[in-house]
């Protein structure tokens, strides 16, 4: 399909693990990216990933990319009430030169 | 450098009249974009500036939407005769020529209302 697609809502207790999953259209798409966005606020850049690796950690986040599924999942370790927000899930797309995202997962972090 | 700034935060307009908001991109960074955002929807592309030169604009932007960046530096966006399908966030974000590594930085956005 032509949509980045993500489920959009997602809740966890304070301290799990919250896992947020993304299917992504272009196989030739370069760099993917994960944003989150507090109400109110622009897109903040949490992390991303080149479409040559399969796994990037970068202290509480963990980014696993299967190419062959087209298939984008951002892992949240330690989840706290701050983490409660929208992340976004984006790709640029070979050829493109902006980014195409995704309608958003709501995170609900609960106490 | 503070980042992305958008101005004004929010602007209430009625339907029919002229607005126009600014950008002002990290000053190092050559390219600069415009993004919509609607109500439950992710930011949607709308047009890109390497430098002072618009290289792409989406079929989102009507002819009633024009956006300028004269100098390499800040840039516009205007919409003309605004209806209220316009009302949204206009987001504004910008990147260094290699902008994979470091992603886009976005500005906080302005938010319009047509009424």
């Amino acid at each position: 399909g032509e949509d980045v697609e993500q489920s959009l809502f997602l809740s966890a207790r304070e301290g799990d693990s919250s896992v947020i999953n993304c299917t992504y259209t272009d196989s030739s798409s370069t760099y993917l990216y994960w944003y989150k966005q507090e109400p109110g606020a622009g897109l903040q850049l949490l992390t991303y990933i080149f479409s040559n690796m399969d796994m990037k950690q970068d202290q509480r986040l963990t980014v696993l990319l299967n190419k062959k599924d087209k298939h984008l999942s951002l892992r949240i370790a330690d989840t706290q009430t701050g983490d409660s927000a929208i992340y976004f899930c984006a790709e640029k797309r070979g050829g493109a030169d902006g980014l195409t995202f995704g309608k958003g997962t709501h995170l609900i972090i609960q106490p | 450098d503070t980042g992305v700034s958008q101005d004004p935060r929010h602007k209430i307009t009625k339907r029919g009249q002229n607005v126009t908001f600014r950008c002002d991109p990290i000053s190092e960074h050559n390219r600069l974009y415009w993004y919509r955002q609607t109500l439950g929807q992710g930011p949607e592309f709308l047009t890109y500036f390497q430098n002072e030169a618009q290289l792409e604009k989406s079929r989102l932007l009507s002819d009633r939407f024009s956006a300028e960046r004269p100098k390499g530096s800040f840039s516009t966006l205007e919409i003309q005769r605004t209806e209220q399908g316009d009302s949204a966030m206009y987001l504004c974000a910008s990147s260094p020529a290699v902008e994979g590594v470091n992603g886009y930085t976005f500005g906080s956005g302005t938010r319009l209302t047509v009424v």
